[in-house]
């Protein structure tokens, strides 16, 4: 059975305090792994998708990288705008769905 | 203007009544699912569909019920065998099974 442990629970950064989320990951041959934001009240947006080791993809002050058992959400210089909850989800070859883990609720103070 | 549509925004009901929970999509995309979230918890699959007239049981499909007669559509029923009914109900779809998932604005449900 698919399995996504995210750590922290919760973050809190002030502005511009650089840091990372921790996607920890088991899966039977990964298929993808896919990083969501969620505002407060609304569905989550799609951010990226990751298929192999050593893959990275990068959007504004977002930059994700994966391993063969956890994945990285670096946030550089992150503004009170980048507050959100941060899923990560899972996906094998077997599965006809992702497996999502509870994510990280970061929270940006200026 | 493409995407997801989920309707109503919120929705009320008495203890032992069945709801349906409306979805629809423009996005041309084959598959769609259904996903339960409670408070500060991740996401929980209900049902999903590959395709038209086909769907299967995600992890806590006890107590919902489903249909996908057209592409555009998959209504989820939340019945009255369902426990804990009151969560927060999100739609999405992907172009094919292992693609990223998009998501509507959700349906937060409230049973009394």
């Amino acid at each position: 059975e698919d399995q996504v442990t995210q750590s922290p629970e919760a973050l809190r950064l002030q502005e511009g305090e650089s840091s990372s989320l921790n996607c920890s990951y088991t899966v039977s041959g990964l298929r993808g792994l896919f990083w969501y934001r969620q505002d407060p009240g609304k569905g989550p947006e799609f951010l990226f998708t990751l298929y192999s080791a050593g893959e990275e993809k990068e959007k504004e002050r977002l930059k994700a990288t994966l391993t063969k058992k956890e994945s990285f959400l670096h946030i550089t210089a992150p503004k009170p705008e980048d507050s959100a909850t941060y899923l990560c989800a899972v996906q094998s070859p077997n599965a006809g769905k992702s497996t999502f883990g509870d994510g990280t609720t970061l929270t940006v103070k200026p | 203007d493409g995407g997801i549509t989920q309707s109503p925004k919120y929705l009320f009901r008495k203890e032992g009544q069945n709801v349906t929970l409306s979805c629809e999509q423009n996005l041309n995309h084959d598959a769609m699912y259904w996903y339960r979230q409670d408070p500060g918890q991740g996401l929980r699959l209900i049902y999903y569909s590959q395709i038209v007239n086909d769907f299967q049981k995600g992890d806590i499909a006890e107590g919902y019920s489903v249909s996908r007669e057209k592409k555009e559509s998959f209504p989820l029923t939340v019945t009255s065998a369902q426990k804990n009914p009151t969560a927060f109900y999100l739609c999405a779809t992907s172009g094919q099974v292992f693609n990223e998932q998009y998501f509507g604005p959700g349906t937060r449900l409230t049973v009394t």
